[in-house]
């Protein structure tokens, strides 16, 4: 199974300062159809998962601009360029390339 | 607008089953297929099986393998997953989730114990 490995696990950030979380996958997520399917989703407590973000770095409808993603490969990125209070929760990076589907192990952000 | 709704939250004790519920609308249903996911107290999330619902084709985590099942109602626009033999360790919420997981369930907690 492919191994998606998030860093940091908890992320505390100033409100309108930026924020960035990191997934690493134990193998390379490029599909045989030559896309990579890496997706970045948020989960609010007590609230089901949100997409985010699809194939590296495409926004899902209705998601702000201030998300974006990267990377290629094996390693990813979501940045927050201005965190605002509603994006307080978990984050997961989730692979689609292989089955099993797989999933980071979460990075919690948090307003200081 | 697309909507995925699930059945409610579920008691079981050790060794029962419990099928679980998942209704489409808003959008042609045989056309994504669907994902069950789970997610334990305090844990990341789990993905345990996929469904074609255009011709029934499944797929299974090994870890689930035998102990699920994932089936499909296409005149009802629902999926179900039952999962059997059912542990102390199962309770967690299930959700559902439409292909690309782009929209999901609201969840149903399923909870085992004694």
């Amino acid at each position: 199974d492919i191994v998606l490995t998030q860093t940091p696990l908890s992320s505390p950030v100033t409100l309108g300062q930026p924020a960035s979380i990191s997934c690493r996958s134990s193998q390379s997520l490029v599909h045989s159809d030559g896309n990579t399917y890496l997706s970045w989703l948020h989960q609010r407590p007590g609230q089901p998962p949100r997409l985010l973000i699809y194939k590296i770095s495409n926004r899902f409808s209705g998601v702000p601009d201030r998300f974006s993603g990267s990377g290629a490969g094996t390693d990813f990125t979501l940045k927050i360029s201005r965190v605002e209070a509603e994006d307080v929760g978990v984050y997961y990076c989730l692979q689609g390339t292989q089955i099993p589907r797989t999933f980071g192990q979460g990075t919690k952000v948090e307003i200081k | 607008q697309v909507q995925v709704v699930q059945s409610g939250a579920e008691v079981k004790k050790p060794g029962d089953s419990v099928k679980i519920s998942c209704t489409g609308s808003g959008y042609n249903f045989t056309n994504y297929p669907i994902h069950w996911v789970r997610q334990a107290p305090g844990q990341r999330l789990e993905w345990m099986a996929w469904i074609n619902v255009d011709d029934g084709d499944t797929r299974y985590s090994q870890r689930y393998k035998g102990r699920v099942i994932i089936t499909r109602d296409t005149s009802a626009n629902t999926a179900y997953m039952e999962l059997n033999s059912l542990k102390s360790e199962d309770t967690a919420v299930y959700y559902c989730a439409l292909s690309a997981f782009d929209y999901w369930g609201q969840g149903t907690l399923v909870a085992v114990s004694s």
